[in-house]
């Protein structure tokens, strides 16, 4: 089945730009949504369709999608940006949802 | 708002069926807009898409468990519902109800709280 291949964790500096990169066979050609999440919480989503981003996410939030590897890029970040952060796409050869493993986002 | 809603037994016996029930409130179920689906995540680790449904009962289900997962749909009740049969430990996770955004490729932009479902003896 298709795998997503997320690094387990990512830290930045507050202010400076974090990039979540998300890995897959031909990533490029599927759409891939991004959540954030913080512990105890439900996953929010962040961007949909690579780069949508919904009604109430900073334009901090940027998704972009290449070839093999998809990334969420975090400008200006936050202390309150310090989250999980999980991709996904449809895998249409077996017709499910697949997510990545997940990042965990610190920042210092 | 939309607002989602999982309800029912926090513990399970393994080899016993696990059964939540999504309610959704502040907009319809029976809208041809949307899939309304299961994801789940054991303690400490990442997300797993169990399945979805639409209004009419047409479901896609992860097929790592599709033997044991059924959904159906109650429009009447808007509501919608998982069950999870001959559950073992590994099955131990927060439940999380969704929307699926669109009926194409859509993210789940409104998500339920989630409940925990422990398997123990």
């Amino acid at each position: 089945s298709y795998v997503l291949t997320q690094p387990p964790s990512v830290s930045v500096a507050p202010g400076k730009t974090a990039r979540i990169s998300c890995g897959g066979n031909n990533i490029g050609s599927k759409s891939v949504h991004w959540y954030q999440q913080k512990p105890g919480q439900a996953p929010v989503l962040v961007i949909y369709y690579g780069s949508g981003r919904p009604s109430g996410i900073p334009e901090r939030f940027s998704g972009s999608n290449s070839e093999n590897t998809a990334t969420l890029t975090i400008s200006r970040v936050e202390a309150g940006d310090e989250a999980d952060y999980y991709c996904q796409v449809w895998d249409s050869f077996s017709d499910h949802w697949v997510f990545g493993g997940g990042t965990k986002l610190t920042v210092l | 708002q939309l607002q989602l809603q999982e309800s029912g037994p926090g513990l399970v016996k393994p080899s016993e069926t696990l059964s939540l029930t999504c309610t959704v409130s502040g907009g319809s179920i029976s809208s041809s807009d949307y899939y309304w689906g299961w994801v789940r995540q054991p303690p400490g680790k990442g997300l797993e898409w169990i399945g979805y449904i639409y209004y009419s009962g047409g479901t896609y289900c992860n097929p790592s468990l599709k033997s044991r997962v059924t959904i159906s749909v109650d429009t009447s009740k808007n509501q919608f519902s998982l069950k999870l049969t001959s559950v073992t430990a590994a099955d131990t996770a927060v439940y999380f109800c969704a929307r699926q955004m669109d009926t194409g490729a859509g993210g789940n932009d409104f998500w339920g709280q989630g409940t925990l479902v422990t398997v123990s003896s």
